[in-house]
């Protein structure tokens, strides 16, 4: 199995600019989590989405994230315009259902000049 | 608000020693307790999970004691090695509502 796998793993942008990180989570897998990682905040839970329908996105800073998760194998965080305090790393995990385990992708590392 | 709440923010063991990270929770609803270890540039990865049902859960050199009437669940690494340096996330969820809450992580470095 190939895991999680997110891209871009990178991604210096300047601020305004709209970012998408995308995501492709473990075949078989009906939950689907986003997640931003910072130094100050830790793990934070932005959305998660249940056979692709979002169930809690109470996370979200602001409007000026979205995600999206229009099948079962693919799942988009944007952020239009993006901001220097956006900076962190960005997890997508999926699971199966009940049974708990979160499997997590690398992560796609955000640089907001 | 910190659903979960984890300590130290960081640890340093001497190598052979016993590392011993603490989490505690206040929504007794939760009945899933994952310990998730991190390495540099990767994602968390699932290391030991309990269930409320039982008080200890061990695999290997690591071992999850938890305290229901407490509220409290730690991990402890026995016989530390180098290669444990990490950072490790308690976190706790509601099967029915499949949603993780994480605590903020605990830096750990085993010194050879």
């Amino acid at each position: 199995d190939a895991g999680v796998i997110q891209s871009p793993r990178h991604e210096v942008t300047e601020m305004g600019q709209e970012v998408t990180l995308r995501c492709k989570p473990i075949s078989g897998h009906n939950s689907l989590f986003w997640y931003r990682q910072t130094m100050m905040r830790g793990l934070e839970l932005l959305i998660y989405f249940n056979n692709n329908v979002p169930i809690d996105d109470s996370g979200m800073p602001e409007d000026r994230f979205s995600a999206k998760m229009p099948n079962a194998s693919f799942s988009t965080l944007k952020i239009q315009p993006s901001e220097p305090r956006d900076s962190a790393v960005y997890f997508c995990a999926s699971s199966r259902g009940a049974e708990g385990e979160l499997f997590f992708g690398e992560g796609s590392r955000l640089t907001v000049l | 608000q910190q659903q979960v709440k984890q300590s130290p923010q960081s640890l340093i063991v001497q190598k052979g020693g016993i590392s011993i990270i603490n989490c505690a929770y206040e929504n007794t609803a939760f009945d899933y307790f994952p310990w998730y270890q991190q390495f540099p540039g990767k994602g968390p990865a699932l290391l030991i999970a309990i269930r409320p049902d039982v008080s200890e859960k061990k695999e290997g050199r690591f071992t999850i004691s938890f305290n229901k009437s407490a509220k409290q669940f730690s991990l402890h690494i026995m016989d530390s090695q180098p290669g444990d340096s990490a950072t490790y996330f308690c976190a706790a969820s509601r099967n029915t509502g499949n949603q993780f809450y994480f605590g903020t992580g605990t830096s750990l470095t085993v010194i050879p």
